[in-house]
């Protein structure tokens, strides 16, 4: 049983480039979120998808990120246009969903830390 | 809005002595509660969780108690050892919505 996969595990790029993360969840788990951490802070939410749909957005996401799931497995996360401020760390999440309600544990992959020159 | 205080922020510990850390959440419909282990360079990994229905939760070393009334649960590591160094996060699901609110972390220190 593989957990979550995240890809690329570092990411270096030129403020203004876009850059693009990949989510591979755990195989069995309907629902997907984003979180962003920075140094010395606890995730934040950003975004969850249950199957390819996409029902919740933090206003931490603001119009330069978008996030998709089109088939209800894989995810990606997009950031146009980076900033200084957008250095952090990536994380994805992954949980069951089939009857389980909304407290079903989330497991986390090991994100992928973004740094902006 | 939504918070989740987390105390100490580092915490040191001979090994073999007992470490606790608490936190406390703001929204009264929060009904789950998770902890988190984060090492260096890795994401976070669940230790323990708690659903509000429970007062108290055990698994070997770790325990877990939450205070509904007064909107507090904790975690407690006994026999600590050097590999429960880490950061600890704790982690409030607020009713009605699908993400957690997490704490600020805890670094455990377990000198040897």
């Amino acid at each position: 049983d593989t957990g979550v996969s995240q890809d690329p595990r570092h990411k270096i790029t030129k403020r203004g480039q876009n850059v693009t993360f990949r989510c591979d969840p755990i195989s069995e788990h309907n629902r997907l979120y984003w979180y962003r951490q920075t140094l010395g802070q606890g995730p934040e939410f950003l975004t969850y998808f249950q199957n390819e749909a996409q029902l919740e957005k933090s206003r931490l996401l603001s119009d330069r990120f978008s996030a998709e799931r089109p088939k209800g497995s894989f995810s990606t996360l997009e950031i146009q246009r980076t900033e200084q401020g957008d250095s952090a760390m990536y994380l994805c999440a992954s949980s069951a969903g089939q009857g389980g309600g909304r407290n079903q544990p989330q497991h986390f992959g090991d994100g992928t830390r973004l740094s902006i020159l | 809005g939504e918070n989740v205080e987390q105390h100490p922020s580092t915490l040191s510990v001979q090994e073999g002595d007992s470490a606790v850390i608490k936190c406390t959440y703001s929204d009264s419909a929060s009904n789950y509660f998770p902890w988190y282990k984060q090492e260096l360079g890795k994401g976070p990994q669940l230790i323990i969780d708690i659903r509000s229905n429970v007062g108290e939760k055990k698994d070997q070393r770790i325990a877990v108690t939450l205070n509904k009334t007064a909107k507090h649960f904790s975690l407690h590591i006994t026999e600590t050892q050097p590999e429960d160094s880490a950061v600890y996060f704790c982690a409030a699901g607020p009713s009605g919505t699908y993400k957690y609110i997490f704490g600020t972390g805890t670094r455990l220190k377990v000198l040897a």
